[in-house]
């Protein structure tokens, strides 16, 4: 069965300093692997996504990931965080044998101070 | 991208009532919808899974007469909360897939979400 974790509840980040949101994933197969974020009381909104090809996959707002086949790991990261980034981030696995299904990771809260 | 809208946005109603939530794919045809429940600070949880013109595959745990999917056309999904009580009230999250002209692959797009609060 597919799964992923993300290990942190919270991330504490200076506005400036680069930023980590940690995530590994389990799944039979190669992954889709996904990244969302979500404010107060709205959906997800789609950053970036890992199908094939370069492991390093950049997406919205400057945000890019690092898919680790070896780690079985897709950290969301950002060189420099800003206040605005303050969200709900969420790692999503999807199988790629053609199902639909998408499993959510349990969030990571990211608070940037001033 | 496409976009995938949500109605209401917010509910509120009395326990033992009846609320219909809508899920449209605006700019696509939509071959396959998700319902997603969230609770407080915690991640989604799918609750079903619909194809257009067939009935909802629900996920285990899930009860099919408490949450009535519809999914009867492309563009349109509902969730219908069946009498409900105040352990109903969550936020909704629907989403929709189509196949991405680029390659087999997926897209899924997520609504907005509507927040249920049942009294």
């Amino acid at each position: 069965a597919q799964s992923v974790a993300q290990p942190e509840d919270q991330v504490n980040v200076a506005e400036g300093n680069p930023l980590t949101v940690k995530c590994t994933y389990s799944v039979s197969g190669n992954p889709y692997l996904f990244w969302y974020v979500q404010y107060p009381n709205r959906g997800l909104q789609f950053l970036l996504k890992y199908i094939t090809g370069d492991n390093l996959v950049k997406g919205s707002y400057g945000f890019e990931a690092e898919f680790n086949k070896s780690q079985t790991s897709f950290h969301l990261k950002k060189p420099s965080a800003l206040v605005s980034d303050s969200a709900l981030y969420f790692c999503a696995v999807r199988d790629n044998t053609g199902g639909f299904k998408t499993i959510f990771g349990a969030g990571t809260r990211l608070f940037v101070k001033a | 991208g496409a976009v995938v809208s949500q109605h209401p946005s917010r509910v509120i109603c009395k326990s033992g009532t009846s609320v219909k939530i809508e899920c449209r794919s605006l700019d696509f045809q939509a071959t396959t919808m998700f319902w997603y429940r969230q609770f407080p600070k915690k991640s989604l949880m799918l609750m079903a899974t619909s194809n257009e013109g067939s009935k909802a595959t629900y996920e285990q745990g899930v009860e099919k007469d408490k949450f009535l999917i519809n999914h009867a056309s492309l563009t349109l999904s509902t969730l219908t909360v069946t009498s409900a009580h105040p352990e109903d009230s969550s936020f909704y999250i629907c989403s929709a897939s189509s196949v991405s002209q680029m390659s087999s692959y997926n897209e899924q797009f997520f609504g907005p979400g509507t927040r249920l609060t049942v009294l």
